[in-house]
């Protein structure tokens, strides 16, 4: 069935590094994919999304590459913050399905 | 400003008893969503509902009721049958079921 995977945390990376977490997703037909990000004690937030293959979405110094070839949709940045810190959500949608598929979640620490 | 309205933050009920939570959006959006987060398990769905007087079971429902007399309002009522009902809860809304999904703020429900 659809679903997705994400790399389990925690992760905690010192500021000014580099961030990679990576998303694989299974589904049928041509889905969308989206990042989201969840402070603490908050809902979620959209960060970025891409619809078709190829597309890059960006957003906040962000991004994520939807490839096809690899079923993947791993978010990075070249210099976190801080204010980063907190849990990142990889989600598909499937239109055929009505549904959301949401990962696990990872969360993210960065210290000064 | 438009969004997604939860309340309230926190809440606190006694084993045994039925409690409603608040989801209002301004959005003009006809989807909502009701999700269950517990840590380390991401996102659940409990149930959506693409119109106004229409709703569906998603993965988790047993133990939950919703109603959607209005499109602005989708309340969620955690009722006693509900074995551990104990987590965040998340209200989100989209355009359509399509469409990527916009987030309340969440609920804290305790149950002790």
């Amino acid at each position: 069935g659809d679903s997705v995977t994400q790399m389990e945390g925690p992760v905690t990376l010192s500021e000014e590094a580099c961030l990679t977490i990576n998303c694989t997703y299974t589904a049928t037909g041509y889905p969308s994919l989206f990042w989201y990000v969840q402070y603490p004690g908050e809902g979620l937030q959209l960060l970025l999304k891409a619809t078709k293959a190829d597309d890059k979405g960006s957003n906040k110094g962000f991004e994520a590459t939807y490839r096809k070839e690899t079923t993947s949709f791993h978010l990075e940045k070249g210099s976190v913050q801080v204010s980063d810190s907190a849990v990142y959500f990889c989600a598909l949608l499937v239109n055929t399905g009505n549904q959301f598929y949401f990962g696990t979640g990872t969360s993210l620490t960065v210290i000064p | 400003d438009g969004g997604i309205t939860q309340s309230p933050k926190y809440l606190f009920r006694k084993e045994g008893q039925n409690v409603t939570l608040s989801c209002e959006q301004n959005l003009n959006h006809d989807a909502m969503y009701w999700y269950r987060q517990d840590p380390g398990q991401g996102l659940r769905l409990i149930y959506y509902s693409q119109i106004v007087n229409d709703f569906q079971k998603g993965d988790i429902a047993e133990g939950y009721s919703v109603s959607r007399e209005k499109k602005e309002s989708f309340p969620l009522t955690v009722t006693s049958a509900q074995k551990n009902p104990t987590a965040f809860y998340l209200c989100a809304s989209s355009i359509a079921v399509y469409d990527e999904q916009y987030f309340g703020p969440g609920t804290r429900l305790t149950v002790t």
